[in-house]
């Protein structure tokens, strides 16, 4: 799967718009682009994914460049319960029957300020 | 609805003792994934399960650990004698299978059972 870069960390205010930012150089054309989240003490948790267009949903929306080597992830009106460890992650969708492992990287620390 | 149930949430025990891990998927979740999560790390993949097989037990650390589900169901991952080392956050997720290959399908997580070991 293709290598993801995020900043370690981020810092936002409350109420304000959150963008992470994720670089996936390398990324190929049958390779998606997910984003999860891990709250202190809690699992991952899904929050949207995309190929090539861009996607919204109620939690974010995700933003792919025009070539896709890289994207972001907006949470429009960020609260203290955004904070987290928000991953990056690219993979080739489920092959056949086979569904693929996440590889989890190192992430950004989004730390929302009241 | 219910999302990925893991028991339990704690467990604490000795070295060398066994502990047996639960975890029950959302229901028509045909994939279950273990991953494990050590203090202050990334999470690291262990086994996946497509029904009651396992095509890829590449993630398992050693032979002290398996895991086996029952049909599209309950999966179980055990840890026989244990060590120090084996302490880590448990993780299960689940998800549908795709019906074709270029349909992908999220993966949903529990909360992970807490594995400590004296």
């Amino acid at each position: 799967d293709a290598k993801t870069t995020q900043p370690p960390s981020m810092d936002c205010a409350e109420g304000r718009a959150a963008n992470l930012p994720c670089n996936h150089s390398t990324i190929s054309g049958n390779e998606y682009v997910y984003w999860y989240r891990q709250i202190h003490s809690q699992g991952p948790q899904y929050i949207i994914h995309g190929l090539k267009n861009n996607e919204t949903n109620e939690m974010a929306s995700l933003i792919i460049t025009e070539d896709r080597k890289s994207s972001t992830l907006i949470l429009p009106h960020a609260t203290l319960r955004d904070t987290a460890v928000y991953y990056c992650i690219v993979r080739v969708a489920s092959l056949g029957q086979g569904a693929q492992k996440l590889v989890f990287g190192q992430g950004t620390r989004l730390t929302i300020n009241p | 609805g219910a999302g990925v149930s893991q028991s339990p949430s704690n467990k604490v025990t000795e070295k060398g003792k066994d502990v047996e891990l639960r975890c029950d998927p959302i229901s028509g979740h045909t994939a279950l994934y273990w991953y494990r999560q050590r203090l202050g790390q990334g999470l690291e993949f262990l086994i996946y399960f497509q029904g009651n097989s396992a095509p890829d037990k590449s993630g398992l650390p050693s032979d002290r650990f398996s895991a086996e589900r029952t049909g599209e169901s309950v999966s179980t991952l055990t840890i026989q004698r244990t060590q120090q080392e084996d302490s880590a956050v448990y993780l299960c997720a689940s998800s549908k299978t795709t019906g074709g290959p270029r349909v992908a399908q999220p993966q949903h997580f529990g909360d992970g059972t807490r594995l400590s070991i004296l």
